[in-house]
């Protein structure tokens, strides 16, 4: 099974732009979550879907939000980009009985 | 008080020694728990999950937990050079319904295998 699919792996962007990641999960995979990873504050959860309907949410403001699709697809958007915004974010998915299983992760510069 | 605490490092040990590993955990109603590694600049790898009190071993891996105590470890026997990386417990909260919950990580502890 291919694992988890994450695009793009790097992106630079400047301040008050906006950004989109994208990630396929393991086929069979309805749960999809997203996290950021920063040196400070380390690994923090964002929001999680399950079909098509957001489930859980971290404790991020407004700009970061998300969306699922039919196909268990997700996307993430930050809006308004700011410095701090520059992070690991990763995605993950899984089914009712697996671990969470990780992307590579996209690497989001904000200059 | 964090949700999830791991034992401050970096934490160095030599080749063959075994690295302990530890992390409590603040939500009672917990019931999976998990031991990440990461490598430097790549994503979070899953080593080790266990759900009952008790050890489970797999390999030269340990996981060891304790509900009544909210303590979770994890310990590496025959440590290799290749085990130096961050590792990272997690929890996962807040499952019920369609939520398969959010999985809280601790800060991660950094080990270092020395030759």
């Amino acid at each position: 099974k291919a694992g988890v699919t994450q695009t793009p792996r790097y992106l630079i962007k400047t301040r008050g732009q906006q950004v989109t990641l994208s990630c396929s999960p393991i086929s069979g995979h309805r749960s999809v979550s997203w996290y950021q990873q920063t040196p400070g504050q380390g690994l923090q959860f964002l929001f999680e879907y399950f079909s098509e309907t957001q489930r859980n949410k971290g404790n991020f403001p407004g700009r970061f939000s998300g969306r699922q699709f039919s196909n268990s697809r997700s996307e993430m958007n930050v809006s308004t980009l700011e410095l701090g915004d520059s992070a690991l974010y990763l995605c993950a998915s899984k089914d009712r009985h697996s671990p969470l299983h990780f992307g590579n992760g996209t690497r989001l510069t904000v200059t | 008080q964090k949700e999830v605490e791991q034992n401050s490092g970096p934490l160095s040990v030599p080749e063959g020694a075994i690295a302990s590993l530890n992390c409590t955990y603040s939500d009672r109603g917990s019931q999976s728990f998990f031991w990440y590694r990461q490598y430097s600049g790549k994503s979070p790898e899953l080593i080790m999950s266990i759900y009952s009190n008790g050890d489970k071993e797999d390999g030269r891996f340990t996981a060891q937990l304790n509900k009544a105590s909210q303590y979770v470890s994890l310990l590496i026997r025959d440590s290799q050079p290749s085990d130096s990386a961050t590792y990272l417990c997690a929890v996962i909260t807040h499952a019920g319904g369609t939520s398969y919950g959010k999985l809280t990580f601790g800060q991660g502890t950094i080990l270092t295998v020395h030759p």
